[in-house]
């Protein structure tokens, strides 16, 4: 069965350092990818999405991920993490062939910014 | 325009009770989705609708019955609450292929 890993559960970083967190999915075909971000409390909105083209997308507020192909990866960075970005994020991944627009997440990595 | 509206926001339910949670979307979406979030587990998939009138399951299924008998409505049902069924319940939609779109989601506890 397809599925989605994020490697980091619990992520603590002082304000200004990097950030990167690894998602790796098992399906073989093609595949939309996705990261959303759950602020405390909230509901998941979208920070960026690749469907095709240039392998490195940019979201918002300076988040960017890289889709490795032959690595099946699709890793999330921000060069310089704010407290506002302590947040739960969620790697997601959809089937183009299933017509369904279902995704299908990873278990999340909550992230905690000190100030 | 509201986008996707989940009601309603809290519940709590005894083991055996039912209830029906509904999600309304305003956005013309054909896809709507209901997840289940769970501590450490992510989103799981419980059913989901490609149209009006459709309905599909989903990974988690069990325990729980859907509804789209209007394009802009998906309704989730739980027939027996079991306390395995607290969690906090999203739905979403969407048009094909494209980003989910959340509600604020639902937070369910089974005593």
């Amino acid at each position: 069965a397809q599925s989605v890993s994020q490697h980091n559960h619990h992520v603590i970083l002082s304000e200004a350092a990097s950030l990167e967190l690894g998602c790796n999915y098992s399906y073989g075909g093609t595949v939309n990818l996705f990261w959303y971000v759950q602020y405390p409390g909230q509901h998941l909105q979208l920070l960026l999405k690749y469907f095709s083209g240039d392998p490195l997308v940019k979201g918002i507020k300076g988040f960017e991920a890289e889709f490795i192909k032959s690595k099946f990866s699709f890793n999330l960075r921000k060069p310089s993490v704010q407290w506002s970005d302590t947040a739960e994020y969620f790697c997601a991944v959809n089937k183009v062939s299933s017509n369904t627009g279902k995704l299908i997440f990873g278990q999340g990595t909550t992230l905690q910014v000190k100030p | 325009n509201a986008g996707v509206t989940q009601t309603p926001k809290f519940r709590v339910l005894k083991t055996g009770q039912s209830m029906t949670l509904l999600c309304a979307q305003d956005m013309n979406h054909e896809y709507m989705y209901w997840y289940r979030q769970d501590p450490g587990m992510g989103l799981r998939l419980i059913h989901y609708s490609v149209g009006e009138g459709t309905t599909a399951k989903g990974e988690v299924p069990d325990g729980y019955n859907v509804s789209r008998l209007k394009k802009q409505n998906f309704l989730l049902g739980l027939e027996s609450a079991a306390p395995s069924q607290t969690s906090v319940y999203f739905c979403a939609s969407s048009l094909s292929h494209s980003p989910l779109h959340f509600g604020n989601g639902t937070r369910l506890t089974v005593t």
